[in-house]
């Protein structure tokens, strides 16, 4: 059973241009989130997708934007980096079925370095 | 507003001690959930408990334990016997519902041989 897939795994861009960064949820759950985790803190909410529309969002700024397709993929795109934008960002996948099981697994993460 | 706080930024270890990490969280809402996550140099955060806000009973896997306490709004950790696998960062978290997961700072935990 494959767990939460990221890509890429590393990037590197410089300051002002876009980046993109994937995501594929464990095998049978359909809601995605996103999370930056800066170097020494621990992970920051972006926002969630369940149904391909964006559940929830933290106190992250428009560059931030994201999509869920069809088979519960997930992109993040960031718009016009910014140095503080360097982190390692998270992907986190869960079910959304109501029934009380919140199990949120978590994906190896893209480490994005913007010079 | 929702918030996690571990104190312990730091702790080191000699392999066989036990060691806890405390983590104290803040929330109004009456129905929330607590975790606990291990992050090691690999950057994946793996799942190691869920507890609810209405089973405050405190369980035991193998090595791990925890300590649920809603009077003080803690939820600590305990490794007995840690060993050097166990050297990772170590993340309380707290959620309500299908809501956002707030993390703590995380504590580094040290273990040497």
């Amino acid at each position: 059973d494959a767990g939460v897939t990221q890509s890429p795994t590393h990037l590197i861009k410089t300051r002002g241009q876009q980046v993109t960064l994937r995501c594929s949820p464990k095998s049978g759950h359909d809601t995605v989130s996103w999370y930056q985790q800066a170097l020494g803190q621990g992970p920051q909410f972006i926002f969630q997708y369940y149904e391909e529309e964006e559940r929830q969002r933290g106190n992250f700024p428009d560059r931030f934007s994201g999509h869920q397709f069809p088979n519960y993929s997930s992109e993040l795109n960031v718009n016009a980096l910014l140095l503080g934008d360097s982190a390692l960002y998270l992907c986190a996948s869960n079910q959304m079925t109501g029934r009380g099981d919140y199990g949120y697994t978590f994906g190896s993460g893209t480490r994005l370095t913007v010079v | 507003a929702q918030k996690v706080t571990q104190a312990q930024t730091e702790i080191s270890v000699v392999e066989k001690e036990d060691v806890t990490l405390d983590c104290v969280y803040e929330t109004r809402d009456t129905t929330y959930y607590l975790f606990w996550y291990k992050q090691p140099p690999s950057g994946e955060l793996v799942f190691l408990i869920r507890r609810n806000s209405f089973d405050e009973q405190n369980e035991i896997s193998g090595r791990y334990s925890w300590n649920f306490q809603k009077s003080t709004s803690s939820f600590n950790f305990t490794i007995t016997a840690s060993q050097v696998v166990d050297s990772a960062v170590y993340f309380c978290a707290l959620s309500t519902g299908f809501q956002k997961l707030v993390f703590g700072t995380g504590t580094r935990l040290l273990v040497s041989p």
